[in-house]
């Protein structure tokens, strides 16, 4: 069965500051990586997805994430974050038919002005 | 652009009622899904339906039902509602592309409080 970690609860950091959050999965096979972000009282939007291809993926907001198969991991990472970044952001992992989205406990990311 | 839209964004209901919660998609997915998300405790699944009339039992489905009589909406029901089932309700729905679900495009969340 897959699951999912994110190994920080919470990260703090000033705005304009570079941002990883961490996120490891385990799966025995190729999975599909994705991640969300969710502002408070809000629902889950998508910031990115990886299925196959270029490790390297891009999405919105500013965000990229990388897969590292050897690693086992799908960090997302921003160059220069803005307050507006504050929010709680989920990896998940996601398999084939009959199999679903196990999603990760969640990083609260904090900004300081 | 994809619309998942939920009938309440926040409910207050007292223990014994039983709860609908509905959940309306608007992309022709096959699968939707409903999950309670808990400080702490992230997102965990209760019932997911891959197709009309069919539903399956999530990690947590005790004390939950569902129903799926149309492919766009898919309705939670709590039949006897607790205080321990105050939380974050998320539904969510996805396409599948040969074997692979596809994205899980969610909706706002309704806030139940159940005194």
């Amino acid at each position: 069965a897959q699951s999912v970690t994110q190994p920080d609860i919470h990260i703090t950091v000033s705005e304009g500051a570079s941002l990883e959050l961490r996120c490891n999965y385990s799966y025995g096979a190729t999975p599909y990586l994705f991640w969300y972000v969710q502002s408070p009282g809000q629902g889950l939007q998508l910031l990115l997805k990886y299925f196959s291809g270029d490790t390297l993926v891009q999405g919105i907001k500013g965000f990229e994430a990388e897969f590292k198969r050897s690693q086992s991991s799908f960090n997302l990472r921003k160059p220069s974050v803005h307050w507006s970044d504050a929010a709680e952001y989920f990896c998940a992992v996601g398999a084939g038919y009959g199999q679903n989205f196990v999603f990760g406990p969640g990083t609260r990311l904090s900004v300081l002005p | 652009d994809v619309k998942v839209t939920q009938s309440s964004r926040y409910l207050v209901k007292r223990t014994g009622e039983k709860v609908f919660l509905e959940c309306v998609q608007d992309m022709d997915h096959e699968n939707m899904f409903w999950y309670r998300q808990d400080p702490g405790l992230g997102l965990r699944l209760i019932y997911f339906s891959y197709d009309v009339k069919m539903k399956e039992k999530g990690d947590i489905p005790e004390g939950y039902s569902v129903s799926r009589e149309k492919k766009e909406r898919f309705s939670l029901i709590l039949e006897s509602a607790s205080t321990n089932q105050t939380s974050m309700y998320l539904c969510a729905s996805s396409s599948l592309v040969g074997a692979r679900q596809e994205t899980q495009y969610f909706g706002p969340g309704t806030r139940l409080l159940v005194l």
